[in-house]
């Protein structure tokens, strides 16, 4: 079955600076790869995802990319401010009709430092 | 728009008591819905995913049960609740339309067992 290994488990950057978060997986069956992000204390919500027909996806200060060939994916949160200090968590899972089976990474506590 | 629900929001049971805790979906139909424990400070493990009415698959094999008595409702049970029962349990749908993949998360139940 799919194993997914995030990297690193915490994190402390500058506010204002970059974060990179990295993940990989062990299935070539996944094609799809979402980021949820978990405030304390609160329920995990989707802040991204990419499927496997694209290399890099961008929300505003958010991105996601993607490396099939050695099954990789980052995600990259630019000009980090103090409310992007939460756990983040990478899932992978192939894209599927039937019931689809998240395999989540252990989480990345972000802390932005002002 | 879809909305879920999860009660009760906090539980605190003794060793050896039964459990109940109840996910409840709205707006959409035939939704994909999964039960998700979350321990301290880790992951999300996957406990039970459902793709219709009384179909049910277990990935962990241990003292909990689910059923889904109706379309959008599922319940997460236990005869006897163990220490290592307490956690954060999260219920999440998911749309089975092609192109929505993404898992929706509940507000969770915090159970203490003591």
């Amino acid at each position: 079955g799919e194993n997914v290994e995030q990297h690193p488990s915490t994190l402390s950057v500058q506010e204002g600076d970059s974060a990179v978060i990295k993940c990989t997986y062990s299935d070539s069956a996944s094609n799809y790869f979402p980021w949820y992000k978990q405030e304390l204390g609160k329920r995990p919500q989707l802040i991204i995802d990419i499927r496997s027909n694209v290399g890099e996806k961008k929300d505003q200060r958010i991105a996601v990319t993607l490396n099939k060939t050695a099954k990789h994916f980052s995600l990259h949160i630019t000009e980090t401010q103090p409310e992007d200090s939460a756990v983040y968590f990478c899932a992978a899972s192939p894209l599927t009709q039937g019931a689809q089976k998240l395999v989540f990474g252990q989480g990345t506590r972000l802390t932005i430092n002002p | 728009s879809q909305t879920i629900h999860q009660w009760p929001v906090t539980l605190v049971q003794p060793v050896g008591s039964p459990l109940s805790l109840e996910c409840t979906v709205e707006g959409t139909s035939n939704p994909n819905l999964y039960w998700y424990r979350q321990a301290a400070g880790r992951g999300l493990q996957l406990l039970f995913y459902s793709v219709g009415i009384g179909q049910i698959s277990s990935e962990v094999p241990q003292n909990l049960s689910a059923s889904r008595p109706q379309d959008r409702q599922f319940i997460l049970s236990s005869k006897k609740l163990l220490l290592s029962d307490s956690g954060f349990y999260l219920c999440a749908w998911r749309d089975i339309r092609r192109g929505r993949e993404t898992q929706y998360f509940g507000p969770g139940t915090r159970l203490l067992v003591l």
